[in-house]
């Protein structure tokens, strides 16, 4: 069955520094997207992109927060400046269309110290 | 704007029996559709049934059904004969135009 594939699966990092989160969505997907989930608390929206721009995004993702898809297959979210109330899991996902069935990746669990 | 609300913050069912996991929402979008997802202890997420907004039959995918009833917008998640494995987070989730809204989940607990 496939999947979406995200690398690292988990990140120290120090604050200050620039992280980058590596997706590999479902090759026949159009809409990618990028949640988060800080420990406890319940998932939340970061942004969504569809046809190589950023279609949504939430207050959360401001000027610290980029997304690329540089290569048609890869899909980055991109911290420049990292605080501590970053840590969190950043999940991505990829869906055929709006209201289609929507898969996520296994996220990757991000610390910073 | 989406708003789901899941009241039970955890839940402790005995192996075998059958558990309702609640779920209202709340929405303005007419077309929409409600999934359940599952989180075990290892963090990824697992997307376990859906429910289109104008579908007739409530969904079903195995032990797995949801009990649709559009008029109370509530979409619980009916687990059968649980096991041991069931053990996990359960998030219930809407989608409208594009992006998910999440429940702040129901952590559930199968009992030997």
């Amino acid at each position: 069955e496939p999947e979406v594939t995200q690398t690292p699966s988990h990140q120290v990092t120090q604050m200050g520094q620039e992280v980058i989160l590596r997706c590999v969505p479902i090759s026949n997907h159009l809409y990618f997207y990028w949640y988060r989930q800080i420990l406890g608390q319940k998932v939340e929206f970061l942004v969504s992109f569809y046809n190589n721009e950023i279609s949504e995004k939430s207050e959360i993702f401001d000027d610290q927060f980029s997304v690329e898809r540089p290569d048609g297959s890869n899909f980055t979210l991109k911290i420049r400046s990292t605080k501590l109330e970053d840590s969190a899991m950043y999940f991505c996902a990829s869906s055929e269309g709006v209201g289609a069935g929507y898969t996520f990746g296994s996220g990757t669990r991000l610390t910073v110290v | 704007a989406q708003k789901i609300t899941q009241t039970q913050p955890g839940m402790f069912v005995q192996e075998k029996e059958a558990v309702t996991l609640d779920c209202t929402y709340d929405t303005s979008d007419p077309s929409y559709g409600l999934f359940w997802y599952k989180q075990p202890s290892s963090g990824e997420m697992i997307f376990l049934i859906y429910q289109g907004s104008y579908d007739q039959q409530n969904a079903t995918e195995g032990r797995y059904s949801l009990n649709f009833q559009k008029a109370r917008k509530s979409a619980n998640l009916v687990i059968s004969a649980s096991q041991l494995g069931d053990s996990a987070m359960y998030f219930c989730v809407s989608s409208g135009n594009e992006k998910l809204t999440f429940g702040t989940g129901t952590r559930l607990t199968i009992i030997p």
